[in-house]
């Protein structure tokens, strides 16, 4: 079964400071990988996705993230933090399962923007 | 609004007793899924409908959880029995495509606090 594996629970970035946002997920074979983003009080919406297409994507809010097969990550980024990027972020791998792809959840990582 | 739709958003019920979450995906959506999150932890899933027929289930979903989806629309999960281990955030998610690659479509949940 695939796992995913978010490093920090917790972020915390100044305004204006790099964003770097770690998943590694566990299998060899490269899946359909995502990044979904929560904000307070609201549910989880896709902010971008790879899909065997180019490495680098490039998703909403000038969010990125490097699909990286030899090291099995796909960390996300962003330049310049805004406050408005406070939120919970979600790395997410599909696995085929009985002929539908099902999505695996990591834990999440709260990113915590300082003004 | 034309995004998932959960009703109702939050239920406090006393051990022992049945509840019951509606879900309605978005109208054109042929795959509905239903997760859940406890605190700090990402969405676990639970079970996924193509249409009407259920088609995985984890092994998360005790005897005490039935899901249905009569007509191929909406969908509700009925927990029996609560217990307050079930106290979480129940999530529906819906997506559309003869391949799914996993991206879904969240509505903002529903809250079950067993006391």
């Amino acid at each position: 079964a695939q796992s995913v594996t978010q490093l920090g629970s917790h972020v915390s970035v100044s305004e204006g400071a790099l964003v770097l946002l770690r998943c590694n997920y566990s299998s060899s074979v490269p899946p359909y990988l995502f990044w979904y983003v929560q904000y307070p009080n609201q549910g989880l919406q896709l902010l971008l996705k790879y899909t065997s297409a180019a490495t680098l994507v490039k998703g909403i809010n000038g969010f990125e993230a490097e699909f990286k097969k030899s090291e099995t990550s796909f960390h996300l980024t962003k330049p310049s933090a805004h406050m408005s990027d406070a939120a919970e972020y979600f790395c997410a791998v599909t696995e085929l399962s009985g002929g539908s792809y099902i999505p695996t959840f990591g834990r999440g990582t709260s990113l915590i923007v300082h003004p | 609004d034309t995004g998932v739709s959960q009703d109702p958003r939050h239920k406090i019920t006393k051990r022992g007793q049945n509840v019951t979450f509606r879900c309605d995906p978005i109208s054109e959506h042929n795959r509905l899924y239903w997760y859940r999150q406890t605190l700090g932890q990402g969405p676990e899933f639970l079970t996924y409908f193509q249409n009407e027929a259920q088609l995985e289930k984890s092994r998360l979903l005790s005897d005490r959880f039935s899901a249905e989806r009569p007509k191929g629309s909406f969908s509700t999960l009925e927990i029996q029995r609560t217990e307050q281990g079930d106290s979480a955030m129940y999530l529906c998610a819906s997506s559309f495509g003869t391949q799914n690659t996993g991206e879904l479509f969240f509505g903002e949940g529903s809250r079950l606090t067993v006391l």
